[in-house]
């Protein structure tokens, strides 16, 4: 269980050009959704925080104008990376928040997708 | 200063070895310690999770954290050269969907 799909797995497109990648929980309900950038070895990078319904909140550097997410539904999120120029070409990866219950009490877990290539030529 | 520290390696050992990976912290606030492994061009797939301090064991892998030291570790046993990839230390401050503050990743290679 817990899975989390990506789409496309990998992207090329001309500079100028808008992209969108879509995130979504398979088998569970994303209330939260989180959207990340990560560069060659480097490690990952938080954008934003995407809630089902609500605006998303973008980490301080993040251009809200520029990455344009959407979390219309508690299994998809989307990111729309506009006008994208070179230096947007990266790793996007998203994840979702899942709850469950344990003899402890409840707890919570982030579950990771399989990332996006994003080359902008 | 980064709120996580964690090595790059690149670190290669011989199959069967132990490997030892570490994370130093700052923030006394982080509550919630984990391990995420991640192959090359894949998204992070978490390992171990462990809250407050202490140890906690999954077959070939323990994780350690010492909250008085911010330090955290993460052993392998018997490692696999399937076990080569990049290991991100990562953690948060509290159970609700906070969030999550990664390592660079340590990249570990296990040499047949």
């Amino acid at each position: 269980g817990a899975v989390v799909s990506q789409h496309p797995s990998r992207v090329i497109c001309k500079s100028g050009t808008s992209v969108k990648i879509e995130c979504r929980s398979l088998d569970f309900q994303a209330t939260t959704m989180f959207w990340y950038r990560q560069f060659p070895k480097q490690s990952l990078m938080l954008m934003a925080t995407s809630n089902e319904g609500s605006k998303a909140t973008y980490e301080q550097g993040v251009e809200k104008d520029k990455f344009l997410i959407n979390h219309a539904s508690l299994t998809l999120s989307t990111l729309t990376v506009t006008s994208a120029h070179p230096e947007d070409s990266s790793f996007y990866i998203c994840s979702a928040s899942s709850t469950y219950e344990t003899s402890g009490g409840r707890n919570y877990e982030q579950y990771f997708g399989p990332g996006t290539r994003l080359t902008v030529t | 200063q980064k709120e996580v520290e964690q090595d790059p390696g690149p670190l290669s050992v011989p199959e069967g070895a132990i490997v030892s990976l570490n994370c130093t912290y700052s923030n006394s606030a982080f509550q919630y310690f984990m391990w995420y492994r991640q192959y090359s061009r894949k998204g992070p797939e978490l390992l171990m999770y462990t809250y407050s301090s202490g140890n906690k064991e999954d077959g070939r892998f323990t994780a350690q954290v010492d909250k008085s030291s911010k330090y955290i570790s993460l052993f392998i046993r018997d490692s696999q050269p399937s076990d080569s990839a990049t290991y991100l230390c990562a953690m948060r401050r509290g159970s609700s969907a906070s969030k999550i503050i990664f390592g660079s990743g340590t990249r570990l290679s296990i040499r047949p």
